[in-house]
């Protein structure tokens, strides 16, 4: 079945970069999402990329995409207090069901 | 921008009560609903698809009869816990589907319903 794994912390210190990364198991993904989660919150999306892609940038956000080790990262640049939550990485599957599975969720912490 | 509002964002409920929660989409039609279940310091849990005029679609191990889900209308679904016991304590969110959305900008999340159950 489906598998979406990510390390569970993360801690930076303010204008550092952060990376997070996750591996995923289904091959026939269609969309690999970043979506943040702050506390007491729902899920905000960040960014996604198609399955074909590399890498997407969006302002501070970089997504590189490994499809033969199926492994996905989010790089933010210059890193926030304001950066600080969990950030989830999700697969999106090739049916039309456009169920998402989530990984665990990295906890990132930006130390001023 | 698509809006989805869940109700109640915070519920506390004696053991054995029934607790509805409501996901609505504010500015779009929404044929498809999906619920989501966090446990603390875990990832989502997908509980099932909410498809408007059908029955749900349950992911395995999940309770029909202990979670109902009712989607009567193209901008509403709600998520009944029914005799609700401390174990259903919860994070529950919801997500839903815009018709015609293209690719992967397709879901808008609702902001969560934490669920107490003393």
């Amino acid at each position: 079945g489906e598998d979406v794994e990510q390390s569970l912390f993360l801690s930076v210190r303010e204008g550092d970069s952060s990376v997070i990364n996750c591996t995923y198991t289904d091959s026939s993904s269609t969309y690999l999402y970043w979506y943040k989660q702050e506390p007491g919150a729902g899920l905000q999306l960040l960014t996604y990329i198609f399955s074909n892609m590399d890498m997407k940038q969006d302002q501070r956000l970089t997504v590189l995409l490994n499809k033969k080790d199926k492994h996905l990262s989010l790089r933010i640049a210059d890193t926030q207090t304001g950066d600080s939550a969990i950030y989830f990485c999700a697969e999106g599957l090739m049916d039309s069901s456009y169920k998402l599975i989530f990984g665990s969720g990295t906890r990132l912490l930006v130390r001023p | 921008g698509a809006v989805v509002s869940q109700h109640p964002s915070r519920v506390i409920c004696k053991s054995g009560t029934s607790v509805k929660i409501e996901c609505r989409s504010l500015d779009f039609q929404a044929t498809t609903m999906f619920w989501y279940r966090q446990f603390p310091k875990k990832s989502l849990m997908l509980m099932a698809t909410s498809n408007e005029g059908s029955k749900a679609t349950y992911e395995q191990g999940v309770e029909k009869d202990k979670f109902l889900i009712n989607h009567a209308s193209l901008t509403l679904s709600t998520l009944t816990v029914t005799s609700a016991h401390p174990e259903d304590s919860s994070f529950y969110i919801c997500s839903a589907r815009r018709p015609g959305g293209s690719g992967a900008n397709v879901l808008t999340f609702g902001a969560g319903s934490r669920l107490t159950v003393l």
